[in-house]
């Protein structure tokens, strides 16, 4: 059961966009539309950004959105915050289990 | 209000056993799925194990079969998961999640708790 490959980290200015990559295989990723992104700062509970690789959750801001080809989702953060400064994993349903990504570090600079 | 509160984690030795518990509210208990995801100093998430709403379905990581065991009891609103012969490489905070949907729908995870800190270690 390998994680989902994420860069480590990626930062870009405030007001840039930035994207996040998440590969997978053809059993997790490439298997089904059911990719979710969770933005984690410490000693807070994780949070959901975006579900079923494009949906955004109720609240989250629409500079956020989710993208999929192939094995590979995305995630874009457009309009960058310093609020956004956070690390963010990425997670896929695989048939009777889930399996996260490694997460990604965004550094507002 | 949808509340998820993690306790039971500790500093317990390899090849120990701890019991970690998740109380819940505000949501219909019975009618969910919940799940164990946990992260590791300096690591992402990692999925430990689910179980179905009425306790009958579980599934549980390959780092995990055979040494923890997920259950839940309805009438309590409670999630548990008992950890035996421990490891260092379960050191990590333990996350309780529950699944947004059922069935086919909302296969991804809308509340977290604050997690409980587990660390294995002589």
């Amino acid at each position: 059961q390998s994680a989902l490959t994420q860069p480590r980290s990626v930062s870009g200015s405030p007001g840039q966009s930035v994207t996040i990559s998440c590969t997978g295989t053809s059993s997790d990723v490439g298997g089904y539309n059911y990719v979710s992104w969770y933005q984690l700062h410490p000693g807070k509970a994780p949070k959901v950004m975006i579900y079923d690789v494009s949906e955004r959750p109720s609240g989250v801001p629409d500079r956020f959105s989710g993208s999929k080809s192939d094995n590979t989702a995305s995630l874009t953060i457009s309009g960058l915050q310093a609020e956004d400064e956070a690390d963010y994993c990425c997670c896929s349903f695989a048939g009777s289990r889930w399996v996260f990504g490694g997460g990604t570090k965004l550094t507002v600079l | 209000e949808v509340q998820l509160l993690e306790s039971g984690g500790g500093l317990v030795q390899p090849g120990g056993s701890l019991r970690l518990s998740c109380a819940a509210s505000g949501f219909t208990f019975s009618s969910y799925a919940v799940h164990w995801v946990r992260q590791a100093p300096g690591k992402g998430l990692e999925w430990v194990s689910s179980i179905g709403g009425s306790g009958i379905s579980t599934y549980y990581a390959d780092s995990v079969k055979g040494r923890f065991t997920i259950s839940r009891d309805n009438s309590k609103n409670t999630l548990y998961l008992q950890m035996n012969s421990l490891r260092a490489e379960d050191t990590a905070v333990y996350y309780c999640a529950k699944r947004a949907g059922i069935a086919t729908a909302g296969r991804y995870f809308d509340y977290w708790g604050q997690g409980t800190l587990v660390t294995v270690s002589s």
